[in-house]
């Protein structure tokens, strides 16, 4: 079965740390997408990507870096420079189309700063 | 973007029917309205979808008014398992691989037995 697979699902990192967040979809999606969510709120677009070798910001990207070099893989990196990284992070795809938006996330990775 | 506005949480019971209504004001011409479920540590899954009237499937109904400005989930005979996150999204699908969806806060639905 096509899907998006998240890995790890929890990840501890230490002060000062990068950490770089798995995220890969075999449903041949054009788009992919990093979310951020925190206990009791919504979700948080990071960064997204509609084709391989191109992606932009979101609304919180400080802190965070991303690459497409496939269009299969979307890995996150959680630098040093994101002060409060500690959240679930949810990965997304889509694909474009006029009647669906098609969106299909992965399981999460829970992040926590120790 | 057409905001959306839900009720934070809903509380119901084994069996009963629950109806989560969200209101878009400013749906456009070109939105669909979708709804979306989470549960805990877990990513949103794709529920139902609908652009007027009344659309069904085996999880859910989805009621959207002539003016499409409010559109309410309903699902029938809930269960403990049904204790999620629902979100309502509004926006144009050909949109949707630039980012510009927005999940907002969601309702979260506490069924109890």
């Amino acid at each position: 079965d096509g899907g998006i697979t998240q890995s790890p699902k929890y990840l501890f990192r230490k002060e000062g740390q990068n950490v770089t967040l798995s995220c890969e979809q075999n449903l041949n999606h054009d788009a992919m997408y990093w979310y951020r969510q925190d206990p009791g709120q919504g979700l948080r677009l990071i960064y997204y990507s509609q084709i391989v070798n191109d992606f932009q910001k979101g609304d919180i990207a400080e802190g965070y870096s991303v690459s497409r070099e496939k269009k299969e893989s979307f890995p996150l990196t959680v630098t040093s420079a994101q002060k409060n990284p500690t959240a679930f992070y949810l990965c997304a795809s889509s694909i474009w189309r006029t009647d669906n938006y098609g969106y299909t996330f992965g399981s999460g990775t829970r992040l926590t700063v120790v | 973007l057409a905001k959306t506005t839900q009720p934070i949480s809903m509380d119901s019971y084994e069996g009963q029917e629950v109806n989560i209504t969200c209101s878009h004001n400013n749906i456009a011409t070109n939105d669909y309205i979708t709804w979306y479920q989470q549960f805990p540590s877990q990513g949103p899954r794709f529920i139902i979808q609908g652009y007027k009237t009344k659309v069904t499937n085996e999880v859910a109904s989805l009621f959207i008014p002539a003016d499409r400005k409010s559109s309410t989930l309903s699902l029938p005979r809930v269960s403990l398992s049904d204790t999620a996150v629902y979100y309502c999204l509004v926006g144009d699908p050909a949109l949707s691989n630039t980012g510009k969806l927005i999940f907002g806060q969601g309702t979260t639905l506490q069924v109890k037995p």
